[in-house]
């Protein structure tokens, strides 16, 4: 099946600097990318979409200059996180969807745990 | 843009009865409707789903009914089983490449033996 490659899987860093998150589709071409953020006890809410080779689309309240998504090529988006606070420790995944091995259906990463101290 | 309402926020049951998780959706333009289970600091997994031209779907234990004109679609899991304790969420989308899924707040469920 489908596989999405996430990481890395837990990371911490220091306020006031940047991390650096990546998915990579294996078997597929992902041709969309969605990026969620997930608090505890809370579901999953979209962050952004991206479509390879175009700008994310950000939903309302997420900072664009915040958190930098890249989606240069059909296997791999990036999401970095600048200038990290403490109130963006939370657990990050990706989901694509795609052509290829997949067909329609939408293939989460194993997530990011962000710890910010 | 499309809103997930999910009832109830927790459940509990004993092992061998059944449980329902009841979603509603406000985009009449939603027709593929997931349910995920999710264990702590995991991807969500996928158990079950239905896409709109079907009102319902089996899996062994697991059940999903669509009620289109309502807007509502809902799990059921019958004789469960103290495995079957995670949070469990719906989530809607539209069939459009480049549609993420919407999802709803979530369920914990508590199956006890």
């Amino acid at each position: 099946g489908a596989v999405v490659s996430q990481h890395p899987s837990r990371v911490i860093c220091k306020s006031g600097t940047s991390v650096k998150i990546e998915c990579r589709s294996l078997d597929f071409q992902a041709t969309t990318m969605f990026w969620y953020r997930q608090f505890p006890k809370q579901s999953l809410m979209l962050m952004a979409t991206s479509n390879e080779g175009s700008k994310a689309t950000y939903e309302q309240g997420v900072e664009k200059d915040k958190f930098l998504i890249n989606h240069a090529s059909l296997t791999l988006s990036t999401l970095t996180v600048t200038s990290a606070h403490p109130e963006d420790s939370s657990f990050y995944i990706c989901s694509a969807t795609g052509t290829g091995g997949s067909g329609y259906g939408y293939t989460f990463g194993s997530g990011t745990r962000l710890t910010v101290v | 843009g499309e809103n997930v309402e999910q009832h109830p926020s927790t459940l509990s049951v004993q092992e061998g009865d059944s449980a329902v998780i009841k979603c509603t959706y406000s985009d009449s333009a939603s027709n593929y409707f997931p349910w995920y289970k999710q264990e702590l600091g995991k991807r969500p997994q996928l158990i079950i789903d239905i896409r709109s031209n079907v009102g319902e779907k089996k899996d062994q234990r697991i059940a999903v009914t669509l009620n289109k004109t309502a807007k509502h679609f809902s799990l059921h899991i019958t004789e469960t089983q103290p495995e079957d304790s995670a949070v469990y969420f719906c989530a809607a989308s539209t069939s459009q490449a480049g549609t993420a899924l919407i999802f709803g707040k979530g369920t914990t469920l508590s199956v006890s033996s």
